[in-house]
């Protein structure tokens, strides 16, 4: 079965501009979370949904935000852009929330912020 | 909040030689960790996950980890590197039971001579 798709997979935008990603979990699966990766600060926790709802959310200022759909599909939006956005943003799934359940990334989405 | 150290940045075995990637965690209550690989230019993948089952816990492609209580840690092994192991390794700690919140360690760069 597919696994976890994330779209775009790259792409470049301007200080200042805001984009959007996507995540469509693998199939059945309702839990969705997402990462920063940058060479800095390595991988950190952004958002966590799980039945429409937010759960947690990491330590990533007001300008990152996101949400689920009723198809467990996700997506982050950053707005007004700094070039230190410029990361890897990855995303994973699994069945429920809960270290128990196997979790899977996806291959991510590079964003390069100019 | 929970959190691991990976004891090194960079390691360097040959074709064949066994290799030992360094684990330490933190954590206020039984801890669930992972071990994820991450090859360039890809998402993660996971290797193995410890969730207080066995302390011995073997992996995909030949890899295995040893949960230690009384150390704090969970190093990664495998007998016999091969080259298509030089990849990008995460050790990885679940930050809230019952979430699915990550927090990883830094990573470490294996690299495989031939």
């Amino acid at each position: 079965k597919a696994g976890v798709t994330q779209t775009p997979r790259y792409l470049i935008k301007t200080r200042g501009q805001q984009v959007t990603l996507s995540c469509s979990p693998i199939s059945g699966h309702r839990s969705v979370s997402w990462y920063q990766q940058t060479p800095g600060q390595g991988l950190q926790f952004l958002f966590e949904y799980f039945s429409e709802t937010q759960r947690n959310k990491g330590n990533f200022p007001g300008r990152f935000s996101g949400r689920q759909f009723s198809n467990s599909r996700s997506e982050m939006n950053v707005s007004t852009l700094e070039l230190g956005d410029s990361a890897l943003y990855l995303c994973a799934s699994s069945l429920v929330p809960g270290s128990e359940n196997t979790i899977y990334f996806g291959e991510g989405s590079w964003l390069t912020v100019v | 909040a929970q959190s691991v150290t990976q004891l090194d940045s960079h390691v360097s075995v040959s074709e064949g030689t066994p290799v030992l990637l360094r684990c330490n965690y933190s954590s206020s209550y039984s801890p669930s960790l992972f071990w994820y690989v991450q090859h360039p230019n890809k998402g993660l993948q996971l290797l193995l996950k410890y969730t207080s089952a066995a302390t011995l816990v073997k992996g995909i492609n030949g890899f295995e980890a040893e949960f230690k209580k009384s150390e704090t840690s969970f190093h990664l092994t495998k007998p016999s590197a091969h080259m298509s192991d030089a990849a990008e390794y995460f050790c990885v700690v679940s930050d809230l039971q019952g979430a699915q919140k990550l927090v990883f360690g830094q990573g470490t760069r294996l690299t495989i001579n031939p």
